[in-house]
Order: structure tokens, then sequence, then C-alpha cells
């Protein structure tokens, strides 16, 4: 079975504080995504990875980055957090061929005060 | 752009009814469909999938046919548990360039004994 693990389930942050959220998936997958979902909105792609140091932003990119060293590893990060980035976040992974299913962590749900 | 557009919620239920989530979707040639589902506390998970027209995706009772023509991809089941209750999200991938999921904004359901 493919696992999407993700670091934190629950983080609680203050405004300015700098926020790393790791993922990881374990079936050598090309694509990696970052979601978030927030209610009455779905979910928004924040950025996607479809190698090794590769990145494309997703539809929502501003106030975040994403770093991808290693193909496992996909880690978000809030440079200065704020209370607007309170949220619950996705990773999830897929193979690269077309209209690949994607396998989603179990989320982190962060709370910026 | 590509969108979808789904039933809104909240929806109730009492355990053994019929149910239907509507979803509608514009896009660019031939998307492919999923459903995804969420349960409480988790991540989402891949319920079924469409790749082509005419297609139907089942899964654990759960079916949707990918319909070109009216352009929609409504889920139905044909008698409901409580262990149904979660939130469900209509999906699609375009088959043009890139991997990127575009979500509807998913519907709560819940089913009382």
């Amino acid at each position: 079975d493919v696992k999407v693990t993700q670091s934190s389930r629950y983080l609680v942050k203050r405004t300015g504080e700098k926020v790393f959220l790791e993922c990881v998936q374990d079936m050598d997958h090309e694509n990696m995504f970052w979601y978030r979902q927030d209610p009455g909105l779905g979910l928004r792609l924040i950025y996607f990875s479809y190698d090794v140091k590769m990145k494309e932003k997703g539809d929502i990119p501003e106030g975040y980055s994403v770093s991808r060293e290693k193909k496992e590893r996909f880690s978000l990060i809030l440079e200065s957090a704020s209370t607007n980035q309170t949220s619950m976040y996705l990773c999830a992974s897929s193979r690269i061929q077309g209209g690949m299913t994607q396998y989603f962590g179990p989320g982190t749900r962060l709370l910026v005060l | 752009g590509n969108s979808v557009t789904q039933m809104e919620g909240p929806v109730t239920l009492s355990e053994e009814a019929f149910l239907t989530i509507n979803c509608t979707y514009t896009a660019t040639g031939y998307p492919s469909l999923f459903w995804y589902v969420q349960y409480p506390g988790e991540g989402l998970q891949l319920l079924l999938k469409a790749t082509k027209a005419d297609d139907k995706g089942s899964n654990k009772g759960f079916e949707a046919t990918y319909r070109k023509e009216t352009t929609s991809f409504h889920l139905e089941k044909g008698s409901v548990q409580v262990s149904d209750s979660a939130v469900y999200f209509c999906a699609l991938i375009s088959n043009f360039g890139n991997e990127k999921l575009t979500f509807g904004t998913g519907t709560r359901l819940t089913i009382i004994p």
C-alpha cells in the first residue's frame, strides 16, 4: 500500500514564525503536491513538484515556498506565518503518467495565533 | 480553466436511503474524473474514478458514470450506512500537460441510524 506521512497532525504557531511542514511518501512517486483545505472552499493547490528540485506554483502560492531535495520528501515552508494561514494542509503524491490517482497523507491542522 | 461544481451540503439521510451527490465539470479535452472521500480526522482517499466517457467507476457500493454529453459524474449508492458518513469530493485531472487535480468544494454526508 502507498503510504504518505506528514510530520505533524496538529501544530500551533505564532504570527511571524517560520513553519516547516514535512511530507514523505514511500512509493517512489514522481509527483508530490501540497494543498490547503478550508470549509466551503474545498482543496486548493499551493505547490507541486514533478521531480527532485523541480517545483511549480499552484493556485495559491503566495506566502508559501517548497523544497524537494529528495524524491520521497516534499516540504512546505511558511516563511512568516500569518493568521490567515490557519488551515488544514494535505500532502499527496502520484505517479507521473497521465490521470494517475493521487494518494493523500492524513493532514496537518495548523493554527496560527 | 477547469472547474468542478458539486452539490452543496450538508446532506443528512437515514440508514438504507438512496444517495445521489451531483457533480458537473468544465474542462478542456477529456479529463479523468474522481470521487475522493474524507472520513472524520483523516486525509482523502480515492473512492472511485473513470478515465473516459461512459466508463463507470464503482467501489464499496458507490457508483458514478462519466457522462460527457452532460459533463457530469454523479455519485450514487443504493443503500447508505452510518459508516458512509464523511465528506465527498468530486475532482478532475485534465489530460493536457499537467497532473493538477481540480476539486469541488466537498459535500458533507451524515447518515443517521
